[in-house]
């Protein structure tokens, strides 16, 4: 079964530390993996797309990376408003839907 | 362009109602899917509509519907509410079955009572 895990579930970083979140999956075929962030109250943001092993994508302080078995964001030297839940997916050939993680939820302090 | 537009954004229901929701996709998408987040947790897959059929359905009972439309829009049905339905309801858009990036609308908040 597809299957998703993130770490670490909750994170505080003071303004300007940066830091990696963890995003380790299980798929039969990946079709591609994915980066959202989501703020209190509101539906996920588009981040990235990954598709295969060894791929790098990046936004404003934001780097994901992508391995056979998992994926991290960098947040480089982070804002008050890179503050939120920062959630990861993946898509299997086999279906269409997304298999999400419970998120981890950053919190930078100013 | 618009992005995802769902309706109500915030709906409040008595145990044993129906509640409609929904979506309008982004202008050029033909795929609509439906999740629910329930707070703390990631959001978990309802169904996928394509050109007006079903392609996906997740693990949820039978209270739970959809359809889409000639125009690609798609509503959500629950019959029957329970408490534990009380959740975010996200709608995500993306031009085809397959298509790998999805655009989520900013969701229906239900909570049952």
């Amino acid at each position: 079964e597809d299957q998703v895990t993130q770490s670490p579930e909750a994170l505080r970083l003071q303004e300007g530390e940066s830091s990696s979140l963890n995003c380790s999956y299980t798929v039969s075929g990946l079709r591609g993996l994915f980066w959202y962030r989501q703020d209190p109250g509101k539906g996920p943001e588009f981040l990235f797309t990954l598709y295969s092993a060894g791929e790098e994508k990046e936004k404003e302080r934001l780097k994901a990376t992508l391995t056979k078995k998992e994926s991290f964001l960098h947040i480089t030297a982070p804002k008050p408003e890179d503050s939120a839940t920062y959630l990861c997916a993946v898509q299997s050939f086999t279906g269409n839907q997304f298999y999400f993680g419970t998120g981890t939820s950053l919190t930078v302090i100013p | 362009d618009a992005g995802v537009t769902q309706s109500p954004t915030h709906l409040i229901k008595t145990r044993g109602q129906h509640v409609t929701l929904r979506c309008s996709p982004i202008s050029g998408h033909k795929s609509v899917s439906w999740y629910q987040q329930v707070l703390g947790q990631g959001p978990q897959f309802i169904f996928q509509y394509y050109e007006k059929e079903e392609r996906g359905r997740g693990n949820f009972p039978d209270r739970f519907s959809a359809r889409q439309f000639p125009n690609y829009s798609s509503e959500l049905n629950v019959n029957a509410l329970l408490l534990g339905d009380s959740a975010l309801y996200l709608c995500a858009s993306s031009r085809y079955r397959g298509n790998t990036e999805a655009f989520f609308g900013q969701g229906t908040r239900l909570t049952v009572v």
